[in-house]
């Protein structure tokens, strides 16, 4: 069974167009993540959400916005993408901070290029 | 601002010999270590972690991590790699504090057969 899944694994996709990427998690966390992987492998997170709350939210454009509609799933929707919008976006989860901190389990990626 | 420094981008070795990958962070306060591997072509998942006790700590696949507090270092370290090794590796520090993980950028590592 898939701990986190993503999907779509691969998006290729014009710039200007406006697309979404789905997490789900089944092992009972709640506490979700996204991150950006750039070609140079470098992981920044973008947004966190804990029971369904933002926690984090780094320096990220307002184009991308994060929704989790219940602990189990945090989906990222991307608006007017943009060339530099290129990477692997990576969802995680984890038990909240008091539990175990930081551990996380990531999803296998969604590998996103913008043409 | 915290960050976490990875030495070494690129390391190429031949299977048997040993391997040392250097990570050192910069936040002062309670932090919890940990070191993820990336396979080709795969997610990232965790080798080991430190949390507290003994700063020396063993993970998965023979890996082994020395915290030195004083340092501020989690070393990454073992005896003899195999070509299966070849990865990325990051270290991650999580600033109790802020309640963020924060991801040094990786060592790409080659194990020649």
């Amino acid at each position: 069974d898939t701990a986190v899944s993503q999907t779509p694994k691969y998006l290729v996709t014009q710039m200007g167009n406006d697309k979404s990427i789905k997490c789900e998690q089944n092992l009972g966390h709640d506490t979700m993540y996204w991150y950006k992987q750039d070609s140079k492998k470098f992981l920044k997170i973008m947004f966190s959400y804990n029971n369904k709350e933002l926690i984090i939210n780094e320096t990220v454009p307002n184009r991308f916005s994060p929704k989790s509609p219940d602990k189990a799933h945090l989906n990222l929707h991307i608006n007017s993408l943009e060339l530099g919008d290129s990477a692997v976006y990576f969802c995680a989860s984890s038990l909240f901070a008091s539990v175990l901190p930081g551990e996380q389990y990531f999803g296998p990626g969604t590998r996103l290029t913008v043409t | 601002a915290q960050s976490v420094s990875q030495h070494n981008h690129h390391v190429i070795l031949s299977e048997a010999a040993s391997l040392e990958l250097g990570c050192n962070y910069s936040y002062g306060g309670t932090v919890n270590l940990f070191w993820y591997v990336q396979y080709p072509g795969q997610h990232l998942q965790l080798l080991l972690k430190y949390f507290s006790g003994d700063p020396l700590v063993k993970g998965i696949k023979g890996f082994e991590a020395e915290f030195i507090k004083s340092k501020f270092s989690f070393n990454l370290r073992k005896p003899s790699v195999q070509w299966s090794d070849t990865a990325e590796y990051f270290c991650a520090v999580f600033n109790t504090g802020g309640f963020k993980t924060i991801f040094g950028a990786g060592t790409r590592l080659f194990v020649k057969a």
